[in-house]
């Protein structure tokens, strides 16, 4: 496609649901970031992707998280027993390569934990 | 570690008006850095970049320079339009091998009319 696209673009969760976001990054991009932003304030690392290798996941807030690209493509990001702090937006992101070049960001999912 | 500071806003600025949003950064090793733009209901875009000390970003008459050795990159324009209301986000790329990016908290441009 022509961009990052991610979907859906809204979920709400009862506390306690699981959630499954997914990231459909440019195609042939072979870094995919997921960050996650809180309210009003900055986006936050929370894993990377090198190919379908998760070669750093240092910014999952816990063992709630988990996230997969499986075939090197296509990302989905998972939340177990949502919690009203998970309430965020949560962007995801290609690169062409793992260099300092421009990330490439999707529109994001707002998630509202109720 | 790394980390970015900008100022907080909200900035209100008349059409016209001449923009600087200050941003400073710590970091280990030569960082890239970047402002991108976040418009009401849209996604992050990449409004400049520098790669390197001294270089200079420029886009939509907005520009911004890497300064080393103040560890800055100050978004500045010399008129502002309506049209640039936004969040604008200073980010740094982690150069510890992810290239991960590390960003400001945002600062919210009002531009009136």
């Amino acid at each position: 496609g022509a961009g990052v696209s991610q979907s859906p673009r809204y979920k709400v969760a009862k506390r306690g649901q699981d959630v499954a976001l997914r990231c459909d990054p440019i195609s042939g991009h072979v870094s995919l970031f997921w960050y996650q932003q809180a309210l009003g304030q900055g986006p936050e690392f929370l894993t990377y992707f090198q190919n379908e290798a998760q070669l750093d996941k240092s910014g999952l807030p816990s063992d709630r998280f988990f996230a997969e690209r499986p075939e090197g493509s296509v990302s989905t990001l998972k939340i177990q027993r949502t919690q009203q702090e998970d309430s965020a937006v949560y962007l995801c992101a290609s690169t062409p390569r793992g260099q300092s070049t421009e990330a490439f960001f999707g529109q994001g999912t707002r998630l509202t934990v109720v | 570690g790394n980390s970015v500071t900008q100022m907080e806003g909200p900035v209100t600025l008349s059409e016209e008006a001449f923009l600087t949003i200050n941003c400073t950064y710590t970091a280990t090793g030569y960082p890239s850095l970047f402002w991108y733009v976040q418009y009401p209901g849209e996604g992050l875009q990449l409004l400049l970049k520098a790669t390197k000390a001294d270089d200079k970003g420029s886009n939509k008459g907005f520009e911004a320079t890497y300064r080393k050795e103040t560890t800055s990159f100050h978004l500045e324009k010399g008129s502002v339009q309506v049209s640039d209301s936004a969040v604008y986000f200073c980010a740094l790329s982690d150069t510890s091998g992810t290239y991960k990016y590390i960003f400001g908290t945002g600062t919210r441009l009002k531009v009136l009319a």
